[in-house]
């Protein structure tokens, strides 16, 4: 139980254009979404946090209008890059929680984003 | 406000030899600790975790961790290594509560395994 996916696995674009992420909780309904950014032997920087059907809350120095994301289901948010550029390349992990599954996160197995 | 200090980027171990990774942490309220590992490419999966109770934590795949709140340490170990074990291991801390479920995680250390 408590899987969570996330689509595509690799996506490669183009500068200037725009790229959805989508993370999906499959059998269970997620009370918090949450968006992190990895990059190369780095650690996980928590990106933004988002509940169903309310605004996400971004970590500081995070740009909202860039990094946009939904959560409109319980069981699916979407982080869209907007106008792409290569310093946005990186491996984005998103994961789910509930209360009722204890203080605990599930992640998703991550998406790798290439901008040339 | 948290944070979490991993030490050594970086171990190395021959298989069958003690696994030791250090993690200690810094938290305002009482914490909620969790170790994650990493395989290449891959997203994070949970290991173990402590929120309450018995402060010796037995997690999958023969680790355990143990939490030190007079040394605010939350280290992970594993009798003896397998060669599987060769991964990146991330240490978090969540505040709990009205914190829920928000992570702040380690630098991550490599755990490279020898035969």
């Amino acid at each position: 139980g408590a899987v969570v996916s996330q689509h595509p696995s690799r996506v490669i674009c183009k500068s200037g254009t725009s790229v959805k992420i989508e993370c999906r909780s499959l059998d269970f309904q997620a009370t918090t979404m949450f968006w992190y950014r990895q990059f190369p032997k780095k650690s996980l920087m928590l990106m933004a946090t988002s509940n169903e059907g309310s605004k996400a809350t971004y970590e500081q120095g995070v740009e909202k209008d860039k990094f946009l994301i939904n959560h409109a289901s319980l069981t699916l948010s979407t982080l869209t890059v907007t106008s792409a550029h290569p310093e946005d390349s990186s491996f984005y992990i998103c994961s789910a929680g509930k209360l009722t599954l204890g203080n605990e996160q599930f992640f998703g197995p991550g998406t790798r984003l290439t901008v040339l | 406000a948290q944070s979490v200090t991993q030490l050594g980027s970086h171990v190395s171990v021959s298989e069958g030899a003690l696994v030791l990774l250090r993690c200690n942490y810094s938290s305002s309220v009482p914490p909620y600790l969790f170790w994650y590992v990493q395989y290449p490419n891959q997203g994070l999966q949970l290991l173990l975790k402590y929120t309450t109770g018995a402060t010796l934590v037995k997690g999958i795949n023969g680790f355990e961790a143990e939490f030190k709140k007079s040394e605010t340490s939350f280290h992970l170990t594993k009798p003896s290594a397998h060669m599987s074990d060769a991964a990146e291991y991330f240490c978090a801390v969540s505040a709990g509560g009205t914190s829920y479920g928000k992570l702040t995680f380690g630098q991550g250390t490599i755990l490279t395994v020898h035969p």
